[in-house]
């Protein structure tokens, strides 16, 4: 069975500080990898996918950036964060790209940056 | 612009009502899919409806697919109170790897 990991499970940053979220996919070889960022009470954006190790394609502009060192890695990471960088910040995989395949969410990782 | 929106934001209904959730999209599409995502959770696909068919079921679940006003809907049949979650439709976009989420639309049940 697949299973979606994401790290920490929430964070409190301070303005300006670095942010490093973490998530890692078991069970999948060479998924494709997606970010989402949701603000509270809003839609889930995608900001990042990647369909191989090394590649990382960006979405929007949000001054973050995100990696993708291993297979089933994928690292989304900012060195100077923003107030505007709250949210919830969500990975998925899938097997095939945009609406063609299932998009299977991890349990996310709620930011508040004060 | 948006290329996908639920037309609703809110729904309230009792236990056991059938309630639908609409959305509508402005560009071409091979496929359309409905998420649902509870408090604190990450969304659950829920199904996934391709431009050639026109109705996809999924238990008490039916999505409904109309390319020709480019709209969808969502229909939840029984409802019970762990329906309660924001309903999402999701389409892609041309740049093929990018699944553009709608606004979404809570779905309160009530016991």
């Amino acid at each position: 069975a697949q299973t979606i990991h994401q790290w920490p499970v929430a964070e409190i940053k301070a303005v300006g500080s670095p942010l490093s979220l973490g998530c890692t996919i078991k069970g999948k070889s060479s998924p494709n990898l997606y970010w989402y960022w949701q603000a509270t009470g809003g839609t889930l954006q995608q900001l990042f996918y990647s369909i191989t190790v090394g590649q990382v394609e960006s979405v929007v502009q949000l001054n973050l950036s995100a990696s993708r060192p291993k297979d089933d890695q994928f690292i989304l990471s900012t060195e100077k964060l923003l107030l505007s960088h709250s949210g919830f910040y969500l990975c998925a995989w899938s097997l095939e790209r945009g609406a063609q395949d299932t998009q299977y969410f991890g349990p996310g990782t709620r930011l508040l940056v004060l | 612009s948006q290329l996908a929106e639920e037309n609703l934001w809110a729904l309230s209904v009792h236990e056991g009502e059938s309630v639908t959730v609409n959305c509508s999209y402005k560009t071409s599409i091979t496929a359309l899919q409905w998420y649902r995502q509870k408090s604190g959770e990450g969304p659950a696909q829920l199904i996934l409806i391709r431009s050639n068919e026109r109705e996809k079921r999924n238990g008490r679940l039916r999505a409904t697919l109309d390319t020709s006003s480019q709209s969808s809907s969502l229909s939840i049949t029984a409802t019970r109170c762990e329906d309660t979650a924001v309903y999402f439709c999701a389409t892609e976009s041309n740049m093929g790897y990018k699944l553009t989420f709608g606004t979404g639309t809570s779905l309160l049940v009530d016991p």
